[in-house]
């Protein structure tokens, strides 16, 4: 089955920096990626997505880059504030047994922005 | 989003017993997704539906039971709990298995 690989699992950066989260998939079927953002108690909140059409994908200050060939892809934040501080996770969607589809999760990256 | 809630937010009960988390969507959302959050293990697939009367298995079905009798409902039963079962179980839905997917507010299950 698919399996996604999420690294770091833990990043400090200070305020201001820029912040890269990467992922790696298995399924060369996936072709889906989203990424969701979990506050403290909260529940998770997709932040970007990208389609595997699709290189490069930018909203404001959050980027998501795809490499099908090497099957990973990246979260690249800028100008990080404290208000960024959570944990981030990636997906990749997968064609389960049934022909239908379904997202793997990776493990999570806490961030945290030093003021 | 308000769109989908889940119920009880919080829930203590004993090993052994039967525990019914209830999910309920107002989106028309076809597909409907139960997790369970545990630390280091991001979010797990316990099962799914992509429509009403059709459920399936994820990654770690063993122990939970759910149905589908109707679109906007997605009860996740566990039949006989197990102290291993203590997580926060979050309930989602989305168009397609292949769309964005909306997620609840979450459960938090202690089993003693």
């Amino acid at each position: 089955g698919e399996n996604v690989e999420q690294h770091p699992s833990t990043l400090s950066v200070q305020e201001g920096d820029s912040a890269v989260i990467k992922c790696t998939y298995s399924d060369s079927a996936s072709n889906y990626f989203p990424w969701y953002k979990q506050e403290l108690g909260k529940r998770p909140q997709l932040i970007i997505d990208i389609r595997s059409n699709v290189g490069e994908k930018k909203d404001q200050r959050i980027a998501v880059t795809l490499n099908k060939t090497a099957k990973h892809f990246s979260l690249h934040i800028t100008e990080t504030q404290p208000e960024d501080s959570a944990v981030y996770f990636c997906a990749a969607s997968r064609r389960m047994d049934t022909g239908r589809r379904a997202l793997t999760f990776g493990s999570g990256t806490r961030l945290q922005v030093q003021p | 989003d308000a769109g989908i809630t889940q119920s009880p937010r919080y829930k203590i009960t004993e090993t052994g017993r039967q525990v019914t988390l209830m999910c309920h969507q107002t989106w028309s959302h076809s597909y409907m997704f139960w997790y369970r959050q545990d630390l280091g293990h991001g979010l797990r697939l316990i099962y799914y539906s992509a429509a009403a009367d059709i459920t399936d298995k994820g990654e770690v079905p063993d122990g939970y039971v759910v149905s589908r009798s109707k679109t906007e409902n997605f009860p996740l039963t566990l039949e006989s709990a197990t102290r291993s079962q203590t997580s926060v179980y979050f309930c989602a839905s989305s168009d397609t298995g292949n769309q964005p997917q909306h997620f609840g507010d979450g459960t938090r299950l202690s089993i003693l």
